[in-house]
């Protein structure tokens, strides 16, 4: 099993970035999926969450309303759609599977991470 | 600030025991069960413990988990300086409906 995030990048505060995610060696949809993040120097943050299905999302407070998480079965990628980005939001963004369809923050299989950068 | 408390440091010796503590409330630990990851310097965090007391397959058993109430722990035994990393504990948080993670243990290998 194998995950590969991308789209990590440079963006100015308040402007857009999205994530992929993409997984090999597993069968997509039986698994939920989860974006953690660690800002420089600091501990993990779990981000959100997506159901095997799709159709259950999670989202930390931090990031409710700005964040959306997304899945694509037929390319077995989760993606991460960031707007209105802070400063705060500069981090190592990982992604991790769960076990099973249900998110339950036990990931056991993590990603290398992409890096975003929020700063004008 | 974490919702799960964890201690900053930790450090023992080689071979020696070191004990990791995570306190968390009535809405995380205490109702649901504790996972603990390890990041070695510079990589992406793994499981470590699952379901409180669980181990992946691979990883040894000097490494165990346990559990009382609204506290859980990490027990290292016969430490080895390849045990030099992050430790992170983090539980499913009811209130906040999803996980919560403690801020990290930072283990030194004397």
């Amino acid at each position: 099993v194998r995950l590969s995030e991308s789209g990590g990048g440079l963006e100015q505060p308040g402007g857009s970035l999205r994530l992929s995610c993409a997984a090999s060696g597993l069968t997509f949809s039986m698994y939920a999926m989860n974006w953690v993040r660690q800002a420089p120097g600091k501990g993990l943050e779990w981000v959100s969450g997506i159901s095997g299905s799709g159709d259950r999302t999670y989202y930390a407070d931090s990031v409710r309303g700005r964040f959306t998480i997304s899945r694509d079965t037929s390319k077995s990628t989760v993606y991460l759609q960031m707007n209105s980005l802070r400063a705060e939001d500069t981090a190592v963004y990982y992604c991790a599977k769960d076990p099973d369809s249900m998110v339950r923050g036990r990931m056991d299989v993590w990603g290398q991470g992409t890096t975003v950068i929020v700063s004008s | 600030q974490s919702v799960l408390t964890q201690p900053p440091s930790a450090s023992e010796t080689p071979g020696q025991r070191v004990t990791i503590s995570c306190s968390g409330s009535d809405a995380n630990i205490g109702t649901n069960t504790v996972n603990w990851f390890q990041q070695l310097p510079g990589m992406a965090p793994q499981l470590l413990i699952y379901r409180n007391t669980q181990r992946p397959s691979g990883v040894p058993d000097r490494f165990s988990g346990s559990k009382s109430g609204t506290s859980a722990s990490l027990a290292i035994s016969g430490l080895q300086s390849e045990d030099e990393a992050d430790y992170y504990c983090a539980a499913w948080d009811d209130s906040l409906n999803g996980p919560v993670f403690g801020g990290g243990t930072k283990l030194t290998v004397l």
